[in-house]
């Protein structure tokens, strides 16, 4: 099959690092995607990789590992507005009009 | 703002009834999906539209269907309602017909009673 899988939950500090692991099925793998959703609302876009290595952008970075079939999502400098659910999908090769969802990671950032 | 509009943002129904949601992708997009999200529950790929024509089909019940007009503008009708249909329905767009990113609109939360 071809499932995602993430962490249920995460807690953090604010002002600490937090990293969000996902994995998947390698063969077929053309790419993955990180959203951001917050409770009730819709997900929102962070990253995509389709290359190995890390991309960062500000408090956020994803990387990505082909081979291993291994994402995480870095989120530095942790803020109280970082409680949400993170979400890593994964786009395959010949299944390329539908993404695979994983079922998300709810961080809690405690103060 | 993802530049996604859907409406209405909220709607209480009736088991048995049939209701329809509306999504306007971003504009210049021409690819529309439809999610579904239960309570504690992931996202599940309902069905996707590229430039009016059917493209892909997820976890689809036969009780709902999807079409998109000329203007891009996409419906989802659900009908004979049950409980277990109460969720948040999300529409998303992007550029392409094979996926890139897909930007989601608000959602609307459908409550069925």
């Amino acid at each position: 099959g071809q499932n995602i899988d993430q962490p249920t939950e995460m807690t953090a500090t604010e002002g600490a690092i937090v990293q969000i692991n996902c994995t998947y099925q390698t063969s077929g793998f053309n790419g993955l995607f990180w959203y951001q959703q917050h409770a009730g609302e819709a997900p929102t876009f962070l990253s995509y990789n389709v290359l190995d290595g890390l991309e960062e952008k500000g408090r956020f970075s994803s990387f990505l590992s082909r081979s291993k079939g291994y994402s995480y999502l870095l989120l530095k400098e942790l803020q109280m507005k970082d409680s949400a659910s993170y979400l890593c999908a994964v786009k395959y090769a010949g299944n390329n009009r539908k993404l695979i969802w994983g079922l998300g990671t709810s961080l809690a950032v405690n103060p | 703002d993802s530049g996604v509009t859907q409406t209405p943002k909220h709607l209480i129904t009736a088991t048995g009834q049939r209701v329809t949601l509306r999504c306007s992708p971003r504009s210049g997009d021409l690819s529309v999906y439809w999610y579904q999200q239960s309570l504690d529950q992931g996202l599940q790929f309902l069905i996707q539209y590229y430039n009016g024509e059917e493209r892909a089909k997820g976890n689809i019940l036969e009780r709902f269907s999807a079409q998109q007009f000329p203007d891009l503008h996409s419906e989802l009708n659900l009908s004979s309602l049950e409980l277990g249909d109460s969720a948040l329905y999300f529409c998303a767009s992007s550029g392409g017909e094979l996926i890139d990113t897909q930007y989601f609109g608000p959602g609307t939360r459908l409550t069925v009673l």
